[in-house]
């Protein structure tokens, strides 16, 4: 009864160097959501999928790439990491409905030096 | 302005004691709306949806106010274990998304 998986769950990058977050899930979902969270800031969305094969901008997408490989996967590029992208990043996915449930992996701790 | 408004706390208070969270939104196509746990470190959970005839849920009653615009998360006889953020999240009709507040930060002492 996986849920969403996320890994890495902890990650360090230098400056400039690239990586993809990797989201899964087993739910048959349609919608999947990736979120950042930094203090005192609460969850900010930064890319979601409505859908296989649609992904629109969030409130912070600058500086990350999204791809929905399928119906259970969504995953999060850093291109080019940046100290300000230190972040816990969580993947969320729900149902189509509109009273549908949102079900988050455990995080992934980012830290960019 | 932010499409979904929380104080942010924290709020203190003692094991027993009643306490409510306010949570406003500004977008009127907001459909659907819920509130979610958030322990330390961990993932947020769904604590419960809120409907309008308002509902409970043991300890836990919550409200929606369309008229106004906002929503709210009533705690009675508050536990140790109520200790967590609180996060007031809408989805709006049309966008397919769910968007959160900054959460509330709630601390329940002995």
């Amino acid at each position: 009864n996986a849920g969403v998986t996320q890994t890495p769950k902890f990650q360090v990058l230098k400056t400039g160097q690239s990586m993809t977050l990797q989201c899964a899930q087993d739910m048959n979902h349609n919608s999947m959501y990736w979120y950042r969270q930094d203090p005192g800031m609460g969850l900010r969305l930064i890319y979601y999928s409505a859908s296989e094969g649609t992904t629109d901008k969030g409130e912070v997408p600058n500086g990350y790439n999204v791809s929905r490989l399928n119906k259970r996967e969504f995953s999060l590029r850093l291109e080019s990491a940046a100290p300000s992208q230190t972040s816990v990043y969580f993947c969320a996915s729900s149902g189509s409905g509109i009273d549908t449930e949102a079900f988050f992996g455990q995080g992934t701790r980012l830290t960019v030096v | 302005r932010k499409e979904v408004e929380q104080d942010p706390g924290p709020f203190n208070v003692p094991e027993g004691a009643t306490v409510a969270f306010n949570c406003t939104y500004s977008n009127s196509a907001s459909q659907s709306f819920f509130w979610y746990r958030q322990d330390c470190r961990k993932e947020p959970k769904l604590l419960m949806s809120v409907y309008s005839s308002g509902n409970e849920d043991g300890r836990f009653t919550a409200q929606l106010n369309r008229a106004s615009q906002y929503i709210s998360l009533l705690i009675r006889d508050s536990k140790l274990s109520d200790s967590a953020t609180y996060l007031c999240v809408v989805n709006i009709r049309g966008y397919g998304k769910l968007t959160f507040g900054q959460g509330t930060i709630l601390t329940v002492h002995p």
